[in-house]
C-alpha cells in the first residue's frame, strides 16, 4: 500500500520560494510518476508537474518558468521547488502518484495516491 | 490546454436518489477520462479511470461513460458517504487538466 507523506513551509512572503518535499512508503518508486498539483478557490485543481524516477520532468507550461521538481531517488523522495511567489500561488498543494493502468487494450493513467495535501499561503 | 468542462456545479439530492453528473472536453479525448471524489478536508479519491473502469474499492453503485468529448458520472442510489465533491480529469495529453467540480449536497 502506497502512502506519501509531503511537508514545507506553510507561509510565505511574495517574492520567496515555495519548496516542499514528499516522500514515498510503501511502494515502489520506479514505473510510476510523481506529480505536485494544487487546488485553490480561485482555479481549483491545477496540475504544476510532474517526473519520473529517471528525472524526466514535465511541467505545466503556465508555470514553467518558476516550477522545478527534483527526484532523490535513494530517498524515495520528490520534490517541489515554486519561485517568485504571489498571493496567486496560495492553494493547498499535494503530492501525487501518476501510474499507467491497463484497461481494454489501452494504459491509461490515473492520479492514484494523494498526500495529505499542505496549505501554502503567501502574504506579505 | 484541454479545458474540462462540469454541470452542474451543483447539486441537492436525497439518500437513494440516481444523481448524475456530466464532464465535457474541449477536444475529443478518446476514453482518456478519470473520475475524483473529494470530501471536505481531504485529498481527492480516484474513483474512476479510463472513463468507465472502477478503480479498485469503489463500490458498484458508480459508473462512469462516454467517449470522446462526453462523459457522465452516475450514482445509482446515492448514499450518506457519498455527499462530497467530485472532478473529471483528462488524461489525454498533459498538462493534465480537471473540471471546476460538482458539489453533491444533502436535499
Amino acid at each position: 500500500q502506497v502512502q506519501l507523506q509531503q511537508w514545507g513551509a506553510g507561509l510565505l512572503r511574495p517574492s520567496e520560494t515555495l519548496s516542499l518535499t514528499c516522500a514515498v512508503y510503501g511502494g515502489s518508486f520506479s514505473g510510476s510518476s510523481w506529480s505536485w498539483i494544487r487546488q485553490s478557490p480561485g482555479k481549483g485543481l491545477e496540475w504544476i508537474g510532474e517526473i519520473n524516477h529517471s528525472g524526466s520532468t514535465d511541467y505545466n507550461p503556465s508555470l514553467k518558468s518558476r516550477v522545478t521538481i527534483s527526484v532523490d531517488t535513494s530517498r524515495k523522495q520528490f520534490s517541489l521547488q515554486l519561485s517568485s511567489v504571489t498571493a496567486a500561488d496560495t492553494a493547498v498543494y499535494y503530492c501525487v502518484r501518476g501510474r499507467g493502468i491497463a484497461a481494454a487494450t489501452n494504459t491509461y493513467y490515473g492520479l492514484d495516491v494523494w498526500g495529505q495535501g499542505t496549505t501554502v499561503t503567501v502574504s506579505s | 490546454d484541454i479545458q474540462m468542462t462540469q454541470s452542474p456545479s451543483s447539486l441537492s439530492a436525497s439518500v437513494g436518489d440516481r444523481v448524475t453528473i456530466t464532464c465535457r472536453a474541449s477536444q475529443s479525448i478518446s476514453s482518456y477520462l478519470n473520475w475524483y471524489q473529494q470530501k471536505t478536508g481531504t485529498a481527492p479519491k480516484l474513483l474512476i479511470f479510463a472513463a468507465s473502469t472502477l478503480q479498485s474499492g469503489v463500490p458498484s453503485r458508480f459508473s462512469g461513460s462516454g467517449s470522446g468529448t462526453d462523459f457522465t458520472l452516475t450514482i445509482s442510489s446515492l448514499q450518506p458517504e457519498d455527499f462530497a465533491s467530485y472532478y473529471c480529469q483528462q488524461s489525454y495529453i498533459t498538462p493534465w487538466t480537471f473540471g471546476q467540480g460538482t458539489k453533491v449536497e444533502i436535499k
